[in-house]
């Protein structure tokens, strides 16, 4: 089944820095590949999401790349923000007629430095 | 259009006892899965569901728990005779039928605590 890793598990980064995320799947029958953020007691919440027939979205500060060849996928945001401190998943899926579950990194818990 | 309710937020019961999630999807979702978390930790695959239907059991434990959605009603997480180690949170997702790349959306999740 589809195995998805992710780093860093911490990162620190100073306000108004970049922070990447980076992702690894398994199954190259991957299609789908969404990012989730987290805050303290909440569920998780889609923030941007990214398709196998693509390389790279972007969506304000935020961006995915895909790599295909190398199943490799990465979450960039940039000019961070106190509030954009939380934990980030990671998740990918095989989206067919038939659905199928969605598998989830481990998790990186980013903070923001003032 | 309300979001993914799951209910109660908290839970609190003895070793032994039954726990009994719930969870109401989003209007028109009729895909469910059910996640657990551990603290500090990400989130494990436990079910997937459609109505009526059980998909994918995969990350289901054994023994103790067990999942519906049933034609009518929320789909319902239960745990048996619960131990220490089900406390967790346990977080239900919904999406719209596929046959495309529909997202899902989670709800806020239920705290279990086993005292």
């Amino acid at each position: 089944g589809e195995n998805v890793e992710q780093h860093p598990s911490t990162l620190s980064v100073q306000e108004g820095d970049s922070a990447v995320i980076k992702c690894t799947y398994s199954d190259s029958a991957s299609n789908y590949f969404p990012w989730y953020k987290q805050e303290l007691g909440k569920g998780p919440q889609l923030i941007i999401d990214i398709r196998s027939n693509v390389g790279e979205k972007k969506d304000q500060r935020i961006a995915v790349t895909l790599n295909k060849t190398a199943k490799h996928f990465s979450l960039h945001i940039t000019e961070t923000q106190p509030e954009d401190s939380a934990v980030y998943f990671c998740a990918a899926s095989i989206k067919e007629s038939s659905a199928s579950k969605i598998i989830f990194g481990s998790g990186t818990r980013l903070s923001i430095r003032p | 259009n309300a979001g993914v309710m799951q209910n109660p937020r908290h839970l609190v019961r003895r070793r032994g006892q039954e726990a009994r999630l719930r969870c109401s999807p989003m209007k028109g979702h009729s895909h469910v899965y059910w996640y657990r978390q551990l603290p500090e930790e990400g989130l494990k695959f436990m079910v997937y569901l459609q109505k009526e239907n059980i998909i994918d059991e995969s990350g289901m434990p054994k023994e103790r728990f067990s999942a519906e959605f049933p034609k009518e009603g929320p789909s319902i997480l239960r745990i048996q005779q619960v131990v220490r180690g089900d406390s967790a949170a346990y977080f239900c997702a919904s999406s719209l039928a596929t046959g495309g790349y529909a997202e899902a959306f989670f709800g806020q999740g239920t705290r279990l605590t086993v005292v």
